[in-house]
């Protein structure tokens, strides 16, 4: 157990849906990562927070939008699914400064049908 | 943008022996490169990190070298056993407060 939390594992929705991905950071972290893995586009950086604000943003599409908690856990909002969105969904977090990589949840695997 | 390659998608190797993985990166200098492994269906897990004010980093049976001039760091795993094979990611950032960009990984193959 890495102490990233993600829920769900797995999510198989129909296009044209709407799904939330939730992350629990490593207690004590105060940025989450969310990544995105696809087969031949490997890991892709969507949005980063730290401590509630939005910090940077990656190639993340206008349908996907994503918040922090103050509980500092997170919610990625994927809307108007399509086939190609199916994917690995990851979440990470790091404790800045530090001399330590970040530390990844088990991920949610969307199937999008 | 910065741009992080890891030129070989696979690498085959015979139990015992050293595996060499390379990661290139263009466009910028990174503040440091770090090292992960990934399973299948798993999430990646870090390995190491080197700074790039660092030539060479150590961990068990690992070590990572980081060359500014050929903007190239090497991934070596001593010993090399079936239980090391996964797929590695190399992963850069320009500094601390920036994402890390990840390369497409090699998938490495420890042959009993």
């Amino acid at each position: 157990d890495s102490g990233v939390t993600q829920t769900p594992k797995h999510l198989i929705t129909a296009t044209g849906q709407r799904v939330t991905l939730r992350c629990s950071p490593r207690s004590g972290d105060l940025s989450v990562y969310w990544y995105q893995q696809s087969l031949d586009q490997g890991l892709q950086f969507l949005i980063h927070y730290y401590n509630g604000e939005e910090r940077a943003k990656g190639n993340i599409l206008e349908r996907f939008s994503a918040q922090q908690f103050p509980d500092l856990h997170s919610e990625l909002n994927l809307s108007s699914l399509e086939l190609g969105d199916s994917a690995l969904y990851f979440c990470a977090s790091h404790r800045d400064y530090s001399n330590y990589g970040y530390t990844f949840g088990s991920g949610t695997r969307l199937t999008v049908v | 943008s910065q741009k992080i390659e890891q030129n070989s998608e696979a690498l085959n190797i015979q139990e015992g022996k050293t595996a060499t993985l390379t990661c290139n990166y263009t466009n910028y200098s990174p503040a440091y490169l770090q090292w992960y492994r990934q399973d299948p269906g798993r999430g990646p897990v870090f390995l190491l990190l080197i700074r790039e004010n660092e030539k060479e980093k150590r961990k068990e049976r690992l070590k990572v070298t980081f060359d500014t001039t050929l903007k190239q760091s090497l991934f070596h795993i001593t010993a090399s056993q079936p239980a090391d094979s996964a797929t590695y990611l190399c992963a850069s950032a320009r500094s601390g407060n920036t994402p890390l960009v990840f390369g497409k990984g090699t998938r490495l193959s420890v042959i009993a």
